[in-house]
């Protein structure tokens, strides 16, 4: 079975701090993806960035960086210098294709509340 | 590109009743995957369709289910609604659900009150 844990419920910071969200993540497949997305209050999810399993290297994309290692199932998002709109829920996910379907099916953590104060 | 579409955005039941959501995916999207978010339980797999098939199936009892159309839109109804049914229902499209093209686009959800 699939499973995504985000151990950190609630994060709060002031503005203009780095921030790192972290996600844990199980599986017994060896091909799978993985996906950080925010939902503000408006309740939408917007995807942010995919990783695949064979593809370990890191990325900064802006003010947003991924820290993906394998071996402590690990996928890391960390936010640098920190601006009140974002300020959401972020969700780490987890695709596998277990059972020869397809990848359609998304594993989610529980959710990481981010709060920046001004 | 127009991003998914859902309607309603807000509905409001009585216990018994039954209820039916729309989702229309981006352009071109072909799967579709429905999801319910709960503050207790989070964000939970629903179903997924392709190709007017339902490809994969979480673990919701038979009251739920869905449909989808040669046009790619698709539809859940929940029949015999509970109140522990209330909850944000979030409707997906990814081009095909495969390897190279399965990220899901998220419509903003119609928000389900079971009274």
């Amino acid at each position: 079975a699939q499973k995504v844990t985000q151990a950190q419920t609630e994060i709060s910071v002031v503005e203009k701090e780095d921030v790192t969200l972290d996600c844990v993540y199980e599986t017994r497949d060896t091909t799978y993806y993985l996906f950080w997305y925010k939902q503000p209050p408006s309740g939408e999810l917007v995807f942010l960035i995919r990783r695949n399993s064979f593809d370990e290297q890191n990325e900064i994309s802006g003010r947003y960086s991924w820290n993906f290692q394998k071996s402590t199932s690990s996928f890391n998002f960390t936010i640098t210098a920190s601006q009140v709109v974002d300020s959401a829920v972020y969700f780490c996910a987890l695709a596998t294709n277990a059972g020869g379907t397809s990848y359609g099916k998304l594993t989610f953590g529980q959710g990481t509340i981010l709060t920046v104060h001004p | 590109k127009a991003g998914v579409t859902q309607t309603p955005r807000y509905l409001i039941k009585t216990r018994g009743q039954q209820v039916t959501l729309s989702c229309s995916p981006i352009s071109g999207h072909r799967s579709v995957s429905w999801y319910q978010q709960t503050p207790g339980q989070g964000l939970q797999f629903l179903f997924e369709y392709f190709s007017e098939t339902q490809r994969n199936k979480g673990n919701f009892p038979g009251r739920f289910s869905g449909r989808q159309f040669s046009n790619s839109r698709s539809e859940m109804n929940v029949s015999t609604l509970e109140l522990g049914d209330s909850a944000l229902y979030l409707c997906a499209s990814s081009l095909a659900g495969t390897s190279g093209s399965l990220t899901q686009y998220f419509g903003p959800g119609t928000r389900l009150l079971v009274l």
